[in-house]
Parts: structure tokens; sequence; C-alpha cells
């Protein structure tokens, strides 16, 4: 059973287009993690949400945490080549336990 | 740039061979961790430390044994490896309190052969 559930789980749109990913979990989180992650290279944490309710915004990305403090969202306007990775969300209960989604695997298409 | 170096980073080993993995971190966190990536399972955790000498086992850790003698390294041993520990292995850490994240290394390549 996978704790954190990413949706979609393979995206490719056009360069410009708008999307949207999702992760959701029947799980309350203390705080929710979003990675992006290139081939050969290790996942880079793009932004920490932590209050319930939050919006936070990285240029072209941005990012909700949803009330509850269960799901999550990341929107990118206007997609570039570059947004091109594998995004993965991650959980924390409480302590140092971090559980990852089995991420969205986006493809921007020029 | 979180400070964790890894190595190697490519090996390819036979099997039965032990093999050790090196994770070293030049911060002082006081959490590492041991993951695999493997198509269609994502990260899966096969090892952490919560200090020096103190570790626990992930959801993966059959196969493999860690070692933690100083706060800057740990090691990941497999014993005998076998070809369904071929993987992309990452060691990470992680900081503490509210709003605590981890970071990951580059990654470690192995090929069980």
């Amino acid at each position: 059973t996978q704790l954190l559930e990413q949706s979609p789980q393979f995206l490719s749109i056009q360069e410009g287009e708008n999307l949207t990913v999702y992760c959701n979990s029947s799980s309350v989180f203390s705080s929710l993690q979003w990675y992006r992650q290139e081939p050969g290279e290790g996942p880079v944490l793009l932004v920490t949400v932590v209050t319930g309710g939050e919006v936070k915004k990285l240029k072209r990305l941005t990012f909700q945490f949803g009330d509850a403090r269960k799901d999550s969202s990341l929107h990118i306007t206007a997609a570039q080549p570059g947004d091109t990775g594998l995004y993965l969300c991650a959980g924390v209960f409480t302590g140092n336990q971090f559980y990852f989604g089995t991420g969205t695997s986006l493809t921007v298409i020029p | 740039d979180a400070g964790i170096t890894q190595s190697p980073r490519h090996k390819v080993t036979e099997t039965g061979t032990p093999v050790t993995l090196r994770c070293h971190q030049t911060e002082n966190h006081r959490y590492m961790y041991w993951y695999r990536q493997d198509p269609g399972h994502g990260l899966r955790l096969i090892h952490y430390s919560y200090g020096v000498k103190d570790t626990d086992k992930g959801e993966v850790s059959d196969g493999y044994s860690v070692s933690r003698s100083k706060t800057e390294d740990f090691l990941l041993t497999l014993e005998s490896a076998t070809s369904s520990q071929t993987s992309v292995y990452f060691c990470a850490i992680s900081t503490t309190g509210i709003g605590n994240t981890i970071y990951f290394g580059e990654g470690s390549w192995l090929t069980v052969v």
C-alpha cells in the first residue's frame, strides 16, 4: 500500500501548456516536500510546505498544501522543456520518517 | 548543495562479491539514510541512522547492512551481491525540527552481473 499517491504517473505536454500534479494521502502530514529529479541525478528539493492551506510560488511553479494537510498540488504555468523530469512528493508524519510518492514523469515537448 | 558525497558513483560487480558504498556529509546532520530507486517502485528506504552507531532498518533491508562510526560517514554494505540488488542507491541527510527536509546525494549506480 502506497502511503502517498501521485497522479498522473506520466504526463507529456507541449511547451507553453499548464499542468497540475497531485499528491494525495489519507494520513495527515506535519510537512510535505516536492522534489524534481533529472536522469542520472539525485532528487533536488523544490519546496517544503508546513501549514495547512499554505501556498508557495517558485517562479512558474505554485505549490499548495491542503487545508487538512493530507494532500498537495504542484501547478506549472507555461511549461518549458527545462521542466522535464520526475517530480516526487514526500511527506513527514513525526520525527524524521519520510514517505515518498511514486513520482510523476513529466515531458515537455518543444 | 547539501554537502553529500557518495562513492563510488558507478560500480559493476559480480554476483556473490561484497560491495560497500560510502556516504560522506560535511554539515554534521544527525540523520542519514540509504535509499534505492527502481522503476515502478520509487524510492525505498533500506536503512537509516539517527546518530553514531545508532541505525535502524527500512522497508527493504534484507541483504544490506550499515555502519556509522563517525557523524560524517554512513556506509552501506551488500555482504554478497545479487542481481536483484542492481539499482541506483541514494544517500540522504535530513534536517530536524519543524519543516524538516531530506536532501539527497547524487547517487551510486550499482550493476551486479
